[in-house]
Parts: structure tokens; C-alpha cells; sequence
């Protein structure tokens, strides 16, 4: 089946640095690549995408960017907070269908004060 | 608009019991999908549909069925349960290949 690797597991920073969340694919027809983060005992919540006609998206603090030849995606964090402090999930659509996801196992993001 | 809701938030059940697990949204999305969700596993896709009467496998449907007979429901049956299927299960809608909403989970435990 499709997969969605994801590197690294755990991530610790301090708060004010950068966090980089990385992620490869091999869905060549994937099109679709959301980033979800989910808080201890809570839902996944959408917090950036980006298709695959796009090469870098941002919104504010969060940036995703898209290498489609390399089939891999990385989330960019900068200035983070003890609030970001979560467990993020890269995704990639099955195929270019883009409503199901193939999800990576996640990486626990700690900021530290 | 409530979203996306699932009933029960809590369910403890037998080896070899059924159940349903139910999927309500009111977003009129046509996409809906099941996910269950373990330590250190992600999301791993059961089962999705893309409308009314269009149901498709996901990475891991054994043991799971679906059926789709109204845009707003998308209920989960567990046919016999097995403890490899404690786990928290998540349904998701969408109306394009777009933001998936998620509901609230149920947890389940199998013994």
C-alpha cells in the first residue's frame, strides 16, 4: 500500500527556535498533502495544507513546503510556543482523490520555556 | 452546525460481541472516512466513501463494515469484535479534497 514516512518521532526545542518536520511519500499520484495537529485526548485539527500544483505555502508562524520530483513535504515551525507543543501528522491523499489520507505516524513537538 | 459527531464516546466490549459505531455529520459533505488510530501508529485508513451508496476500502478494513444509505450518516459495524481492535476511532468528513473535520473519537476496548 501507499506510504507516508515521517521523521522525527519526538522533537525537542526551546521556545523562540525553529521546529522542521519532515516527511516523504510514494503515492506518485498523491496531490494533496495536510498537516494535522493533535492535542493530548483531542481530534486532529487541520493546521496548513498544500496541493501539489503549489511549491511553498504559508500562514503566519507555519510554512510547508513541497518537492514533488523527491516526493517529499516538511512543516516549518518558527518562533514556537509551549502551545505548539502537540503530536503533528503529515498526510498524503490516496491517489489523487484527496478526500482519504495516508497518514505518517506522527512526531511529538515539545517546546520548552 | 454540530460538524461531525460519534456516539458512543466510550465503549467497552467482549471478544466476539458486535457493535456500531456511528458517524453523523451535518455539513453536507459528500466524503466521509473511518480511521482508527493507535500508539505510535498515526491514522490508519478502514474504510471512506466519496457519497450516498459508494463505500471503498481503506489500509486495514478486516473486521470493519460500512455502509452509506444517507449523505449524513456513515456507521462503523464491528462484526466480532477481537482485542486487536482496542483502538480510538475517528470519523472525517469532507466536501472537496479539502480540510477533513474530524469528530470527537470513541474509544473502545476490546477484552
Amino acid at each position: 500500500g501507499e506510504n507516508v514516512e515521517q521523521h522525527p518521532s519526538t522533537l525537542s526545542v526551546q521556545e523562540g527556535d525553529s521546529a522542521v518536520i519532515k516527511c516523504t511519500y510514494s503515492d506518485s499520484a498523491s496531490n494533496y498533502f495536510p498537516w494535522y495537529k493533535q492535542e493530548l485526548g483531542k481530534r486532529p485539527q487541520l493546521i496548513i495544507d498544500i496541493r501539489s500544483n503549489v511549491g511553498e505555502k504559508k500562514d503566519q508562524r507555519i510554512a510547508v513546503t513541497l518537492n514533488k520530483t523527491a516526493k517529499h513535504f516538511s512543516l516549518h515551525i518558527t518562533e514556537t510556543q509551549p502551545e505548539d507543543s502537540a503530536v503533528y501528522f503529515c498526510a498524503a491523499s490516496k491517489g489523487n482523490s484527496g478526500y482519504a489520507l495516508n497518514f505518517g505516524k506522527g512526531t511529538s513537538l515539545l517546546v520548552t520555556p | 452546525n454540530a460538524g461531525v459527531t460519534q456516539t458512543p464516546k466510550f465503549q467497552v466490549l467482549k471478544t466476539g460481541q458486535s457493535m456500531t459505531l456511528q458517524c453523523a455529520q451535518d455539513m453536507n459533505h459528500e466524503y466521509m472516512s473511518w480511521y482508527r488510530q493507535d500508539p505510535g501508529m498515526g491514522l490508519r485508513l478502514i474504510h471512506y466513501s466519496v457519497g450516498a451508496g459508494i463505500t471503498d476500502q481503506g489500509e486495514v478494513p478486516n473486521g470493519y463494515n460500512v455502509s452509506r444509505s444517507t449523505t449524513e450518516d456513515f456507521p462503523l459495524r464491528l462484526l466480532s469484535a477481537a482485542p486487536s481492535q482496542t483502538s480510538v476511532y475517528f470519523c472525517a468528513s469532507s466536501y472537496s479534497p479539502s480540510e477533513q473535520y474530524f469528530g470527537p473519537g470513541t474509544r473502545l476496548t476490546v477484552t
